[in-house]
């Protein structure tokens, strides 16, 4: 079965650091694969998405993902952190149905 | 182009009370996932709806829960005789379309917060 794994539940940066989120899947075949930033109180926003082609893939907010097949991994990456990244942070894979599966989440605490 | 909408955002129930949690998909889009959070965990799919069917509701609770989405108007969850443990924040998403491929993004609206007293 599917399943997206994100090792760290909660992680504090000082604000300015680089960030890395890790996030590992279990998928057969080629995965489509997510991340979500959601702010407190708030929905889900689409940070960049993994289709296919160039595994570096830039979204929103200056964030970056890279898709590795041979670890099975699409960490979350931001040179330097602003205090407005503070949010919880999903990854997310489809499953062979069409659905999304969730990874638990990872807080993230920016320190001043 | 407003997003998708959920309403209420919030919601207070008494056990044993219903609770209807609305959601209308964006402009155009015709396929609905609903998604339930609970406290300290992540999203766990609940049930994947077109207009007038059910496609997927393989994460729905076998009993007391169940959802909708007619010809005309939003989607609806709903949860007969609310108890604590339905306290949540329930999540719907829409797209316009299903990709055969999988390669799906969805919209997700702001959410609606079930407390059940």
């Amino acid at each position: 079965a599917q399943s997206v794994t994100q090792p760290d539940i909660h992680i504090t940066v000082s604000e300015g650091a680089s960030l890395e989120l890790r996030c590992n899947y279990s998928y057969g075949a080629t995965p489509y694969l997510f991340w979500y930033v959601q702010s407190p109180g708030q929905g889900l926003q689409l940070l960049l998405k993994y289709f296919s082609g160039d595994t570096l893939v830039q979204g929103i907010k200056g964030f970056e993902a890279e898709f590795k097949r041979s670890q099975s991994s699409f960490n979350l990456r931001k040179p330097s952190v602003h205090w407005s990244d503070a949010a919880e942070y999903f990854c997310a894979v489809v499953s062979n149905t069409g659905k999304l599966i969730f990874g638990q989440g990872t807080t993230l605490q920016v320190k001043p | 182009n407003a997003g998708v909408m959920q309403n209420p955002r919030h919601l207070v129930r008494r056990r044993g009370q219903e609770a209807r949690l609305r959601c209308s998909p964006m402009k155009g889009h015709s396929h609905v996932y609903w998604y339930r959070q609970l406290p300290e965990e992540g999203l766990k799919f609940m049930v994947y709806l077109q207009k007038e069917n059910i496609i997927d509701e393989s994460g729905m609770p076998k009993e007391r829960f169940s959802a909708e989405f007619p010809k005309e108007g939003p989607s609806i969850l709903r949860i007969q005789q609310v108890v604590r443990g339905d306290s949540a924040a329930y999540f719907c998403a829409s797209s316009p379309m299903r990709s055969s491929s999988g390669a799906n993004v969805l919209t997700f609206g702001a959410g609606s917060r079930l407390t059940v007293l």
